[in-house]
This record gives structure tokens, C-alpha cells and sequence, in this order.
């Protein structure tokens, strides 16, 4: 069954840091662009960083030079590494897969990341 | 920044009826346009990719059509599991990737 599966949501104080994970299996992973969208209770999606089969990385204005994106291939791993993290930042964290160019096929269950004191 | 602006907001609408949600971009995305369906406590579920072709698995009751800046997501014959928010994501301006603010669906 092709799978993404995320964890590492929690609660942070604004300022600190938080790293989500993000594990796949059912596909081979390293074929596969991957990315990161978020949503806000009661809010719309959010397109948050991308990463190509050759590891380039895209972000939004909102989230770049705070988060960075990566993959392990071996491991069959995404991972978003955020810093300087805001209380505009809290949403569900959903990790998403496309083949390059197209529309985001299969998606995760989405982890939860509160930022607050 | 490609702006998706959907309409209309809320869609109220009884079963065996039709449906029909608009996506319009700020400037041409060609057909590089996305129809996504989230049901509460869910993720989003892919439905239509390049404007109208339907993903893996979806009912031949949802069809896209449009090009440009106008697109269109049509479900015919309404079925009570249809209750949902639907999205529309444009890709035309990679690495760029922005959603619409999406439009609720409601069964009566």
C-alpha cells in the first residue's frame, strides 16, 4: 500500500524549533518529488517547501530562511526542519507526493505543530 | 503570485442534483490546474490533475473542464458522501504553488 505517514508535531514556544518527519513506503521514494503543505484550523492549504528527485528546494516567501526541507532516499524519509517558528505557523503539517509538474497524488495524515507560550 | 479565487464560498445543494465549483486564476495557468476533495479530520484527496483528467480511482460523477484562467469542477447526481470542502491548486508558475480558499459543500 503506498503510504506517507508524518510525525514529530508537538507543542513549541515561539522562537524554537521543531522537526517533522515524514516515512514512505509502497513506491520508490527517490522517484518523487516531495513537499510539505500546511493548514490552520478552519483555514485553507498552504503550499510550504518542495523537494525534487535531485534534491533542488523550493519555498514559499512565508516559511524561507525559517524552514528547510530535506530527504533521505535510503531511508525512504522527508524531514522539515523548522526554526524560528511563530504562532502564525501552528497548522496541520501534511507531507504530499507528485511526480514533477503534476498535482499531488498521495498525502499523509498530517501532524499537528502548535506554537505557543 | 498566482491568486486562485473560488466561488462561491458555500454551496448548499440536495441530493441526485448537480454541482458545479469555479476556480478563476489571476493570470493563464494554462492546464496546470488541480481539484482536491477534504473531508473533515481528513486529508486532501486528489480528484482532477491537468484541468481534466481524473486521478486513480475517482468517481466518473466529478469532471473538470476549463483552461486559462477559468476552470470548472462539475459533480453530477449528488451523493450525501460529497459533503466536503474542495480546492483547486495551480502549478503553472513553478516552483511557485498556490490553493484556492476553497469552496464547502453541503448535502441537505
Amino acid at each position: 500500500e503506498v503510504q506517507l505517514v508524518e510525525s514529530g508535531g508537538g507543542l513549541v514556544q515561539p522562537g524554537g524549533s521543531l522537526r517533522l518527519s515524514c516515512a514512505a513506503s509502497g513506491f520508490t521514494f527517490s522517484n518523487y518529488d516531495m513537499h510539505w503543505v500546511r493548514q490552520a484550523t478552519g483555514k485553507g492549504l498552504e503550499w510550504v517547501s518542495a523537494i525534487g528527485t535531485a534534491g533542488d528546494t523550493y519555498y514559499p516567501g512565508s516559511v524561507r530562511g525559517r524552514f528547510t526541507i530535506s530527504r533521505e532516499n535510503a531511508k525512504n524519509s522527508l524531514y522539515l526542519q523548522m526554526n524560528s517558528l511563530r504562532a502564525g505557523d501552528t497548522a496541520v503539517y501534511y507531507c504530499a507526493r507528485s511526480m514533477t509538474g503534476r498535482a499531488f497524488d498521495i498525502w499523509g495524515q498530517g501532524t499537528m505543530v502548535t506554537v505557543s507560550s | 503570485e498566482i491568486v486562485l479565487t473560488q466561488s462561491p464560498a458555500t454551496l448548499s445543494l440536495s441530493p441526485g442534483e448537480r454541482a458545479t465549483l469555479s476556480c478563476r486564476a489571476s493570470q493563464s495557468v494554462s492546464s496546470h490546474l488541480a481539484w482536491y476533495q477534504q473531508k473533515p479530520g481528513q486529508a486532501p484527496r486528489l480528484l482532477i490533475y491537468d484541468a481534466s483528467n481524473r486521478a486513480t480511482g475517482i468517481s466518473a460523477r466529478f469532471s473538470g473542464s476549463g483552461s486559462g484562467t477559468d476552470f470548472a469542477l462539475t459533480i453530477s447526481s449528488l451523493e450525501p458522501e460529497d459533503s466536503a470542502v474542495y480546492y483547486c491548486q495551480q502549478r503553472s508558475n513553478w516552483p511557485s504553488i498556490t490553493f484556492g480558499q476553497g469552496t464547502r459543500l453541503e448535502i441537505k
